[in-house]
């Protein structure tokens, strides 16, 4: 069974500039939560989708942005890039809501200069 | 709102000695509680979850934790650590009726040979 897919896995982005992360879950899941890592703030919850609509946000601003296709996949967007927003950017999928368990990708890392 | 307070960025440890992970959490209402672990280069594995019942939790790689609603902590244990052990590990409290769930922000086990 294949895990949750994340692309691109490396990217690089100039400030100014916007970016599409993509991220397809395990079959069979339908909610996908997106996260944040960075060295100073750790994992910092970004949204959450579940047949393709959001159902919890964090705390950012609205340059960031999300959605989910009926498929289950999903893709954030960040527009006018901020060199605060290298990151690495997390999805992970589960099953149904409330079951506690979520299963991650490895990852996008990216980096604005 | 629920949050989560590791109490230590880092922790050394010798290689087969034992280790505790604190974690400590604030909510005012029943939780669910996770530990996962962050290979380098990966993504998040789920070691283990309380969800209800028993507070001794028993997870993957012979880790365990346990659930003390007292002292809002859930601290993760393993009687002998081996070198593969070397990891990330994250704590995380989610709300049953919502189903973000917050990270703490890590804490590095390093294991010394």
């Amino acid at each position: 069974k294949a895990g949750v897919t994340q692309t691109p896995r490396y990217l690089i982005k100039t400030r100014g500039q916007q970016v599409t992360l993509s991220c397809s879950p395990i079959s069979g899941h339908r909610s996908v939560s997106w996260y944040q890592q960075t060295p100073g703030q750790g994992l910092q919850f970004l949204f959450e989708y579940f047949s393709e609509t959001q159902r919890n946000k964090g705390n950012f601003p609205g340059r960031f942005s999300g959605r989910q296709f009926s498929n289950s996949r999903s893709e954030m967007n960040v527009s006018t890039l901020e060199l605060g927003d290298s990151a690495l950017y997390l999805c992970a999928s589960s099953r149904d809501v409330n079951t506690g368990e979520l299963f991650f990708g490895e990852g996008s890392r990216l980096t604005v200069l | 709102a629920q949050s989560v307070t590791q109490l230590d960025s880092q922790v050394p440890v010798f290689e087969e000695a034992p280790v505790e992970l604190r974690c400590n959490y604030s909510s005012s209402v029943s939780v669910y509680l996770f530990w996962y672990v962050q290979y380098p280069n990966q993504g998040l594995q789920l070691l283990l979850k309380y969800l209800s019942g028993s507070t001794l939790v028993k997870g993957i790689n012979g880790f365990e934790a346990e659930f003390n609603k007292s002292q809002t902590s859930f601290h993760l244990r393993k009687p002998s650590v081996h070198i593969s052990d070397t990891a990330e590990y994250f704590c995380a409290v989610s709300d049953p009726r919502d189903d973000k769930i917050i990270f703490g922000k890590g804490t590095r086990l390093h294991i010394l040979p």
